[in-house]
């Protein structure tokens, strides 16, 4: 099993560009997350997808958009890149059923961007 | 809302030596707790996590954790720290009936021989 799988690894942007951050998994699980991880705020959640089909935002989502294309694949875009949006993004999926939101979550190995 | 604190960026103990990470959390509604850990340019990987039940909840690596209501804390400890455990730990929380995970800002442990 190869868990959950991000690309690419790095990016280098200039301003104003844009792009789409990929993750897939393969654990068939329902929910999925985008988080952004910068020095001195640990992780920030940008977007959540309890299931398919749905998305909601998380605590910094400006300038971002996502797509749960299905079950196994979470986007997330940069419309217009700004060097604030510098960072290294995790994308996580967990098993989660109605109220069973008891489990952890599995982690990619992130994908270094850096906007210039 | 939820949401996690971690006082302390970084924790210094000795080889050998008992460590404490400490976790605070505020939610509305019953809270699951979890405790994830950083290598250098890694994810993040599970430790542990309380749901219910036992308050001491035991963990990967020989790491436990805590849970304390009145207080609103999950303190991460090990009794004898390794070098090996240097890292950067993370408290995240999700309350439940709902799915949002919400982490802290980290706190970096150095281990020192």
């Amino acid at each position: 099993n190869a868990g959950v799988t991000q690309t690419p690894k790095f990016q280098v942007l200039k301003t104003g560009q844009s792009m789409t951050l990929q993750c897939a998994q393969d654990m068939n699980h329902n929910s999925m997350y985008w988080y952004r991880q910068d020095p001195g705020m640990g992780l920030r959640l940008i977007y959540y997808s309890a299931s398919e089909g749905t998305t909601d935002k998380g605590e910094v989502p400006n300038g971002y958009n996502v797509s749960r294309l299905n079950k196994r694949e979470f986007s997330l875009r940069l419309e217009s890149a700004a060097p604030s949006q510098t960072s290294v993004y995790f994308c996580a999926s967990s098993e989660t059923w109605g109220t069973g939101s008891n489990t952890e979550a599995f982690f990619g190995q992130g994908t270094r961007l850096t906007v210039v | 809302a939820q949401s996690v604190a971690q006082p302390e960026d970084q924790v210094n103990v000795a080889e050998g030596n008992p460590l404490t990470v400490k976790c605070t959390y505020s939610v509305s509604g019953n809270p699951y707790l979890f405790w994830y850990v950083q290598y250098p340019n890694r994810g993040l990987q599970f430790l542990l996590k309380y749901i219910t039940g036992d308050n001491l909840v035991k963990g990967s690596y020989g790491f436990e954790a805590e849970f304390n209501k009145s207080q609103t804390s999950f303190h991460l400890k090990k009794p004898s720290a390794l070098v090996s455990d240097s890292a950067l730990y993370f408290c995240a929380v999700r309350v439940y009936g709902f799915q949002k995970l919400v982490f802290g800002t980290g706190t970096r442990l150095l281990v020192s021989p």
